[in-house]
């Protein structure tokens, strides 16, 4: 089982659709949640991040960790056509430790207007 | 500021050639990392420095690669002699410990090994 799993999609959804991205894991030690966007030949950039369990909301998009279920979820509502993209998971364990990053193989989304 | 830079953004290469990858990371970061993306593997870390010391190497694949940080504004990846397998994205990201755990990630060099 890999440590990390990323349904690689890819999904399309109609402008103002509500997406839900999810990722499965298997380490307990996992910590730090985050969730990179990644456009057509660019590099990651960080969209949001969690740390343990819980929800994080930021304008559009909501994080959610659920650590008993080793599960976590990004939410897009209203999505835009920019929102066009694809969606990594990453996680880390605890600061202090290694900064290894792992991350999921990514979601491509597509948003038509 | 310029975020981090990386050359070549392509290269193209015959098996068996060496291949260097460059990379200068932000200004004032203290850490760097190597990852290398493939539609099969997604995203993998292949190894991180902290203050140019290299920390963690347990994701290079194979004697063939190498990394080397001289100093904190330059990162080398070498890849000697260079294989088809080889061909995917290698991306250098950096980040600064007094920034939480965001990394900023460069543009990527796309190889392609013949």
């Amino acid at each position: 089982q890999k440590e990390v799993e990323q349904d690689p999609g890819p999904l399309s959804v109609p402008e103002g659709a509500i997406v839900s991205l999810n990722c499965t894991y298997s380490n307990s030690a996992f910590q730090y949640f985050m969730w990179y966007r990644q456009y057509s030949r660019k590099g990651p950039e960080l969209l949001m991040y969690t740390y343990s369990s819980g929800n994080k909301e930021d304008g559009r998009f909501t994080a959610q960790v659920d650590k008993s279920s080793k599960y976590i979820s990004l939410f897009i509502r209203d999505s835009q056509p920019s929102d066009s993209a694809t969606y990594l998971c990453a996680m880390r364990e605890t600061q202090g430790g290694s900064e290894k990053l792992v991350f999921g193989k990514g979601t491509k989304l597509t948003v038509n207007p | 500021d310029a975020g981090v830079i990386q050359s070549p953004r392509h290269e193209v290469t015959e098996m068996g050639q060496e291949v260097t990858l460059r990379c200068k990371p932000i200004s004032g970061h203290d850490y760097l990392f190597w990852y290398r993306q493939t539609m099969m593997r997604g995203l993998e870390l292949l190894i991180y420095f902290n203050n140019n010391v290299p920390i963690d190497d347990s994701g290079m694949p194979e004697d063939r690669f190498s990394a080397k940080m001289p100093n904190a504004s330059f990162s080398t990846l070498k890849i000697q002699p260079s294989e088809p397998r080889d061909s995917a994205v290698y991306f250098c990201a950096s980040r600064w410990t007094g920034g939480a755990y965001e990394q900023y990630f460069g543009p990527g060099t796309r190889l392609t090994v013949t």
